[in-house]
């Protein structure tokens, strides 16, 4: 287990609200990740961090934003959520030495 | 887009030996071959990674061909259990770039 929680679990919003999701680890691992998945499309990385404050965009980070203030805590925000971003999204945190990345238990987002 | 090829599902009889199979013919000679499943909802599970040995650990064995352009991930007593999504990913071991999921196989198990 690597220390990796996911909140919140499930949440249903309506569009136009934001929408913050948080993944926090407790093993100090540099890289994280977030993912969505979907139906027919398999995962899609959405945002990554390679350390505090050190983010980049992934293939589908249009309408997502992300910040990591403290190596714990990964956060991504929907400023103003449409239905196209009900999903299930999953964080992730890389394992040095072997490269493997760990998963959490994902959160499920409706949005309206 | 994902840099490997993989067939969308495969079906394999409980007890019997699962060979699934992954093309990755433009890889690099940096970049390791990695294994991920995914069962129902849950978040995806690493299985294996190699570079151009083949490897086994207690879940599966990774064979990768001598010019490392496909790899077969070998489950050899699979049970229901094993259903799942296989994913195979080329990425290098070290740096930013981050695991590019494609499509994966849907392994079926059946009894």
């Amino acid at each position: 287990d690597a220390g990796i929680t996911q909140s919140p679990r499930h949440k249903v919003t309506e569009t136009g609200t934001p929408v913050t999701l948080r993944c926090h680890q407790t093993e100090n691992h540099r890289y994280m990740y977030w993912y969505r998945q979907d139906p027919g499309h398999g995962l899609r990385l959405i945002h990554y961090s390679y350390g505090v404050k050190d983010t980049d965009k992934g293939e589908v980070s249009d309408g997502y934003s992300v910040s990591r203030s403290k190596t714990e805590d990964f956060l991504l925000t929907l400023e103003s959520a449409t239905s196209s971003q009900t999903s299930v999204y999953f964080c992730a945190i890389r394992i040095a030495g072997t490269g493997e990345l760990f998963f959490g238990e994902g959160s499920r987002l409706t949005v309206l | 887009d994902a840099k490997t090829t993989q067939p969308p599902s495969m079906d394999c009889a409980e007890g019997r030996a699962a060979n699934l199979p992954c093309n990755h013919s433009t890889i690099s000679g940096n970049e390791y071959v990695y294994w991920y499943r995914q069962i129902h909802s849950q978040g995806p599970q690493y299985i294996i990674h190699g570079l151009k040995n083949n490897e086994t650990n207690e879940m599966a064995s990774l064979i990768i061909t001598e010019d490392r352009k496909s790899s077969t991930l070998i489950l050899p007593h699979a049970t229901l259990r094993d259903t799942a999504v296989y994913y195979c990913i080329v990425r290098a071991f070290s740096g930013n770039t981050p695991l590019v999921f494609g499509k994966g196989t849907r392994l079926s198990v059946i009894a």
